[in-house]
């Protein structure tokens, strides 16, 4: 089975700054996702970044980068230049092919992070 | 270009009355999932339909808990029987066929329906 672990339940970070949430995780697959969502307040799931098993280079999406460190079997989310409107709550994913479903997401149990003027 | 849109976004029950949740995919997308995100938690996996199929129930409670996807209008989550843990977030996303998609698991999720049992 899939599992995602985030030991960051919460961060304060002032603005401006860089960064980076923590994830790893556990699979038996060879082949497999990693996902970011960031979670508003208001309660939508925004995704941010993927990043495939097999791919050779680092995602990155605008201010977003996905440092995947495949043998530590780590995916953390890197956020530069931290803005106020980063405040949310921030989870990572993967897909999970046992025990959530051939296309199912496997979730981990966030970090809230806190932007800081 | 609507996205993924479920109704009603807040829903109130009474323990023992039936809890139904809709969800319309994005235009073109087959693929529906639906999960659960209980208060201070990630989201869970429930179920994947297609189109008149479910495909995974792996994450379906046994009891109580339907779910499907028929040819014609939304797909629906029912709960029957409403008890207070039941109360949480439920989460549809859709996927667009897979040769449209840009990586193997892209989904789009919906706002959410906020399910309260009293």
């Amino acid at each position: 089975a899939q599992k995602i672990t985030q030991t960051q339940p919460g961060m304060f970070v002032q603005e401006k700054e860089a960064v980076t949430l923590d994830c790893t995780y556990d699979t038996s697959d060879q082949s497999y996702g990693l996902f970011w969502y960031k979670q508003p307040s208001s309660g939508e799931m925004i995704f941010l970044i993927y990043q495939g098993s097999y791919d050779e280079q680092n995602a990155t999406e605008g201010r977003y980068s996905l440092n995947f460190q495949k043998a530590r079997k780590s995916a953390n989310l890197v956020i530069s230049a931290s803005q106020l409107g980063d405040s949310a709550m921030y989870f990572c994913a993967m897909r999970g092919t046992s025990g959530g479903g051939a296309d199912g997401l496997t979730f981990g149990k966030g970090t809230h992070l806190i932007i800081q003027p | 270009n609507a996205g993924v849109m479920q109704n009603p976004r807040h829903l109130v029950r009474r323990r023992g009355q039936e809890a139904r949740l809709r969800c319309s995919p994005v235009k073109g997308h087959s693929h529906v999932y639906w999960y659960r995100q209980l208060p201070e938690e990630g989201l869970k996996f429930m179920v994947y339909l297609q189109k008149e199929n479910i495909i995974d129930e792996s994450g379906m409670p046994k009891e109580r808990f339907s779910a499907e996807f028929p040819k014609e209008g939304p797909s629906i989550l029912r709960i029957q029987q409403v008890v207070r843990g039941d109360s949480a977030a439920y989460f549809c996303a859709s996927s667009p066929p897979l040769a449209d998609r840009r990586f193997y698991n892209e989904q789009f999720f919906g706002p959410g329906t906020r399910l309260t049992v009293l």
